[in-house]
């Protein structure tokens, strides 16, 4: 079963600090990376996506992709309370099917 | 503005009822999907269409029926065969099959009493 894993936090990071937080997949024959933010009884919104290896700049966040190992990764760099919700990863894979992660819960702390 | 919609946003069920969630959207995107989230856990796919008058299972579909009689609208029923039915309910669209980008309604929220 392909799976998409990610640590449930919560990752907690002072404010201004950088925010790092992974995803590993399984299914070797994903083509694209997707980073989504999710806050408290809010819907999912699109932050970053990732479809080729190394790192991918927007604004203050960074995707990063290392397809021999499987991972990918959310830099987010100037922390603000405003960062502070739940990332979920989500994986296509080779079915054009999205497969999820259960997210990272990171508080950011004044 | 373009967006979906989802209706209602809270709801409220007694035990062996069937109740129907409401999905329209008017970015004239092409699939659509449905799905669960549980506490502490990711999104589980319920159904998808991916063109009118067609949808598929996903991943956990057993207790929930779709239709897709026009392409703007994706309505769930959570019928009374689904046994763990408290959830928080996601109907997302993309504009293509093959595009990663979904975008989301603010999502429905059901409580069985």
């Amino acid at each position: 079963q392909k799976e998409v894993e990610q640590n449930s936090g919560p990752l907690s990071v002072p404010e201004g600090a950088i925010a790092s937080l992974n995803c590993t997949y399984s299914d070797r024959g994903s083509q694209s990376f997707f980073w989504y933010r999710q806050y408290s009884g809010k819907s999912p919104e699109l932050i970053m996506f990732i479809y080729s290896n190394g790192d991918k700049e927007d604004g203050r966040f960074t995707a990063q992709l290392n397809k021999a190992s499987q991972y990918v990764s959310l830099l987010i760099r100037d922390s603000q309370p405003s960062d502070s919700a739940t990332y979920l990863c989500a994986v296509m894979d080779s079915n054009y099917q999205l497969i999820w992660g259960a997210g990272t819960k990171l508080i950011i702390k004044p | 503005d373009g967006g979906i919609t989802q209706s209602p946003k809270y709801l409220f069920r007694k035990e062996g009822q069937n109740v129907t969630l409401s999905c329209e959207q008017n970015l004239n995107h092409d699939a659509m999907y449905w799905y669960r989230q549980d506490p502490g856990q990711g999104l589980r796919l319920i159904y998808y269409s991916q063109i009118v008058n067609d949808f598929q299972k996903g991943d956990i579909a057993e207790g929930y029926s779709v239709s897709r009689e026009k392409k703007e609208s994706f309505p769930l029923t959570v019928t009374s065969a689904q046994k763990n039915p408290t959830a928080f309910y996601l109907c997302a669209s993309r504009q293509g099959t093959s595009t990663g980008e979904l975008f989301f309604g603010e999502g429905s929220r059901l409580t069985v009493l």
